[in-house]
């Protein structure tokens, strides 16, 4: 069983698009994120969610809007696409006061 | 400034050879973890550390909290060793990443 699933796993889409990254997770945890890694692999956080509610949310634009309907599940939409979102995306999850972190196997996403 | 400094940025190492990567971080934390990144793969925890020593085969991490610092050691490395390694701190309810360290190592 996985314990964290993102799914897709690559996307290549057009600029302006609108799409989607889903993120589930089946530890029971209560705190999610999503990550961007930059070409240089810097893992640079964007949200970060603990028990549907937004508690970290970096500097990114607005067109970036995560969603947790229940606390398993933390996706990711992305209007409008600009060929510099193109990266990879992690979505992880933790206990909140927990020091173990468990990663998905990341979602690739290249806009041409 | 990161909290998270990791050296060498990039390493390239003969099969057999014994390999060392740093972490330095500068704020108080709770554990420290070393992932593993392959090729087009994704991020697996290796280690979680919070004091001393830990050995998983050929992999050794150690921490000394005084001094903000972390190695991750590989002995007898291996080309399928090769991988981009992150250092990561938990800080209050935050992770911070260092920059990684790229490795390859040459048959």
């Amino acid at each position: 069983d996985t314990a964290v699933s993102q799914t897709p796993k690559y996307l290549v889409t057009q600029m302006g698009n609108d799409k989607s990254i889903k993120c589930e997770q089946n530890l029971g945890h209560d705190t999610m994120y999503w990550y961007k890694q930059d070409s240089k692999k810097f893992l640079k956080i964007m949200f970060s969610y603990n028990n549907k509610e937004l508690i970290i949310n970096e500097t990114v634009p607005n067109r970036f809007s995560p969603k947790s309907p229940d606390k398993a599940h933390l996706n990711l939409h992305i209007n409008s696409l600009e060929l510099g979102d193109s990266a990879v995306y992690f979505c992880a999850s933790s206990h909140a006061s927990g020091n173990t972190i468990y990663f998905g196997e990341g979602s690739w996403l290249t806009v041409v | 400034k990161n909290e998270v400094e990791q050296s060498p940025q990039n390493l390239t190492a003969q099969e057999g050879e014994f390999i060392t990567i740093n972490c330095s971080y500068s704020v108080g934390i709770s554990a420290l973890h070393w992932l593993q990144q392959h090729p087009g793969g994704g991020i697996v925890s290796l280690f979680m550390l919070s004091s001393g020593k830990k050995k998983h085969g050929r992999l050794i991490a150690t921490i000394n909290i005084q001094e903000k610092h972390s190695s991750l050691h590989i002995t007898a490395s291996h080309p399928r060793d090769s991988a981009v390694y992150i250092c990561a701190v938990r800080f209050v309810n935050q992770f911070y990443f260092g920059t990684g360290t790229s490795l390859t190592v040459i048959p």
